[in-house]
């Protein structure tokens, strides 16, 4: 059965400086990769996808994420983080029209 | 926007109660996820339709039901209803795109059981 780890459940970051936010899934086939992000109070929003070609995927807000077959990641990063990307983060797998989340990472914007 | 839209926003009920949570998917997409969002078990898939049809059943409760109807919109009927019960629901609708679908969350019901 395919799983998602988020590593980190919590990560603090200082404003401007850069973030990576790590995913790792466990699959022996082709799987689909996403990010999404859920700001408080609010659902959940897509960031970006992997699908197939190009391993490194841009998104939303100045976020791209690298997919890694031989490692099995699929991380995302942002070179420089405002206070507005304070939320959690989930990183998700599909294969075979099932979705599966990771536990989340709730991103800190230090000040 | 992500243009799903959920009713109601809010939700306050007793234990015992039954409620519908309504989903609506964005123009032209045929499949709706349902999850549950709760602080000790994190996002769990409930359950898909595609077009009208059951597609996938997750971790859905035998109190807990679905259905599409024809002009795609959703219900997520949970009944007998527990304090456990308490969370966030989402819907999601799903467009095909190479090979997978891709969700896009409508913004949430929140569910109070009292």
């Amino acid at each position: 059965a395919q799983s998602v780890t988020q590593l980190d459940s919590q990560v603090p970051v200082f404003e401007e400086a850069p973030v990576e936010l790590r995913c790792n899934y466990s699959s022996s086939v082709s799987v689909y990769l996403f990010w999404y992000v859920q700001y408080p109070n609010q659902g959940l929003q897509l960031l970006l996808k992997y699908l197939s070609g190009s391993t490194l995927v841009k998104g939303i807000n100045g976020f791209e994420a690298e997919f890694n077959k031989s490692q099995t990641s699929f991380h995302l990063r942002k070179p420089s983080v405002h206070i507005s990307d304070t939320a959690e983060y989930f990183c998700a797998v599909t294969r075979d029209d099932k979705i599966i989340f990771g536990k989340g990472t709730r991103l800190h914007i230090l000040p | 926007d992500s243009g799903v839209t959920q009713t109601p926003k809010h939700l306050i009920t007793a234990t015992g109660q039954r409620v519908t949570l309504r989903c609506s998917p964005r123009s032209g997409d045929l499949s709706v996820y349902w999850y549950q969002q709760s602080l000790d078990q994190g996002l769990q898939f409930l359950i898909q339709y595609y077009n009208g049809e059951e597609r996938a059943k997750g971790n859905i409760l035998e109190r807990f039901s679905a259905q599409q109807f024809p002009d795609l919109h959703s219900e997520l009927n949970l009944s007998s209803l527990e304090l456990g019960d308490s969370a966030l629901y989402f819907c999601a609708s799903g467009r095909l795109d190479r090979g997978t679908d891709t969700q896009y969350f409508g913004p949430g019901t929140r569910l109070t059981v009292l």
